[in-house]
């Protein structure tokens, strides 16, 4: 139990257009899901709290209007980066709060030309 | 706030032998969780093992073993029979208790090399 899955796990886009990542709990229900950004051997920066049936809360930092965050429902949560640029190339993981502990998605690269 | 520290950027050991993981953690709290997830080069995270504050025995998931000091704010793992799958980032976390929202911080990890 306790599946998370990430589509897409990888995408490419080019500079200025917007791309939608999804976050989803198969096996249970996940009232709060998070979104992190890793870069290459490092650890994972937490972006975002996503909280069904609310507005996401953001971490110091965090463009809000850049990184749209919706979660619809108990099982997804999106991630939307808008006006992508170069520079927001990286690894983004999701992950679903069940009871006490955070189970993670594979993750999406995403690549910005 | 609170801090996870991982001083061992990278470990190495032999398959079948055992090696441990350090992790220590700055909090003011009494109860709290701790957490070690593995992140092999797929980079899917993956939970190896969790530690609730309030319980003195320390946890175990068949070849791996936490020695939880909570008084030296210490939480290593311990990795027994290594073996060749074993080779990942491990990252030690800290889930707060009194700050609502199920946070987690961690810990800026340790790469485990697993020589054959």
């Amino acid at each position: 139990g306790a599946v998370v899955s990430q589509h897409p796990s990888r995408v490419i886009c080019k500079s200025g257009t917007s791309v939608k990542i999804e976050c989803r709990s198969l096996d249970f229900q996940a009232t709060t899901m998070f979104w992190y950004r890793q870069f290459p051997k490092q650890s994972l920066m937490l972006m975002a709290t996503s909280n069904e049936g609310s507005k996401a809360t953001y971490e110091q930092g965090v463009e809000k209007d850049k990184f749209l965050i919706n979660h619809a429902s108990l099982t997804l949560s999106t991630l939307t980066v808008t006006s992508a640029h170069p520079e927001d190339s990286s690894f983004y993981i999701c992950s679903a709060a069940r009871t006490d502990t955070q189970y993670f998605g594979p993750g999406t690269r995403l690549t910005v030309l | 706030a609170q801090t996870v520290t991982q001083s061992q950027p990278e470990m190495s050991v032999q398959e079948a032998e055992t090696v441990t993981l350090s992790c220590t953690y700055d909090t003011s709290e009494s109860d709290y969780y701790l957490f070690w997830y593995k992140q092999p080069p797929s980079r899917q995270m993956i939970l190896v093992i969790r530690q609730e504050a309030y319980k003195q025995q320390n946890a175990t998931e068949n070849r791996f073993s936490v020695n939880f000091q909570k008084a030296a704010k210490s939480f290593s793992l311990k990795i027994s029979d290594s073996q060749l799958g074993d080779a990942a980032m491990y990252f030690c976390a800290y889930r707060s208790l009194m700050e609502y929202g199920n946070k987690l911080v961690f810990g800026a990890g340790t790469i485990l090399r697993v020589k054959s």
